[in-house]
């Protein structure tokens, strides 16, 4: 157990609704980002929140946003959900400055099916 | 639970033999290399990890190695186990940005008894 948590575990949504997806981190742990993992594929960075700032993002559209809250727990929102969103949501947590070079712990990860 | 290696290259070894997982990295910066295993259905669980100051680190039954030169890694599981079969990823980052982590794409290991 890595001890960060994500809600919810599996949900389908239609094309062009809204999703949140939960995560809460190890404690201790300040730093929160979030990976899409598509099917036989590796993650891919979505973005980073550091002291509930987002500290760095990948390449990512702006319907892609998040947020941290002063618990360090965070969100991710994807809106106008399209087909190719369907994937394996992953949240990660770590300590520290929000650099690179830290133990980044993973959770389980929220399956997210777009129809 | 939905399977996230469906079209990876695949390992196969016999229960008790050794395995070695190889990765190439992409970018000469990283300084900071981690080895996950993601079993079917779950998120990416840590093994075991690597500074770029180092060649060579050893777990318990696991050990990496890193080649910067040619920018390979590669993680070797000693009497490998039932449980052991999995998908493992590579993930590379650079310790002088944000925790960005770049993952490779990932080897099947099929454990047979």
């Amino acid at each position: 157990e890595t001890g960060v948590t994500q809600s919810p575990t599996h949900l389908i949504k239609t094309r062009g609704q809204q999703v949140t997806l939960r995560c809460s981190s190890q404690s201790g742990h300040n730093t929160v980002s979030w990976y899409q993992q598509a099917l036989g594929q590796g993650p891919q960075f979505i973005f980073q929140y550091y002291r509930e700032e987002e500290n760095g993002r990948g390449n990512f559209p702006p319907r892609f946003s998040g947020l941290q809250f002063p618990n360090y727990s965070s969100e991710l929102n994807v809106n106008a959900l399209e087909l190719d969103d369907s994937a394996l949501y992953l949240c990660a947590s770590s300590s520290q400055t929000g650099r690179g070079g830290n133990t980044i712990y993973f959770g389980e990860g929220s399956w997210l099916t777009v129809v | 639970g939905e399977s996230v290696g469906l079209h990876l290259p695949t390992l196969s070894v016999q229960e008790g033999d050794n395995s070695i997982i190889n990765c190439a990295y992409s970018n000469s910066a990283s300084d900071y290399f981690i080895w996950y295993k993601q079993e079917s259905g779950k998120g990416p669980q840590f093994i075991i990890d690597i500074r770029s100051n180092m060649d060579k680190r050893q777990g318990q039954r696991v050990t990496v190695l890193l080649n910067k030169t040619v920018k390979h890694l590669s993680l070797q599981i000693a009497a490998t186990q039932p449980g052991d079969s999995a998908v493992y990823f590579c993930a590379e980052t650079f310790s002088g940005g944000y925790n960005k982590l770049i993952f490779g794409a990932g080897t099947r290991l099929a454990v047979h008894p």
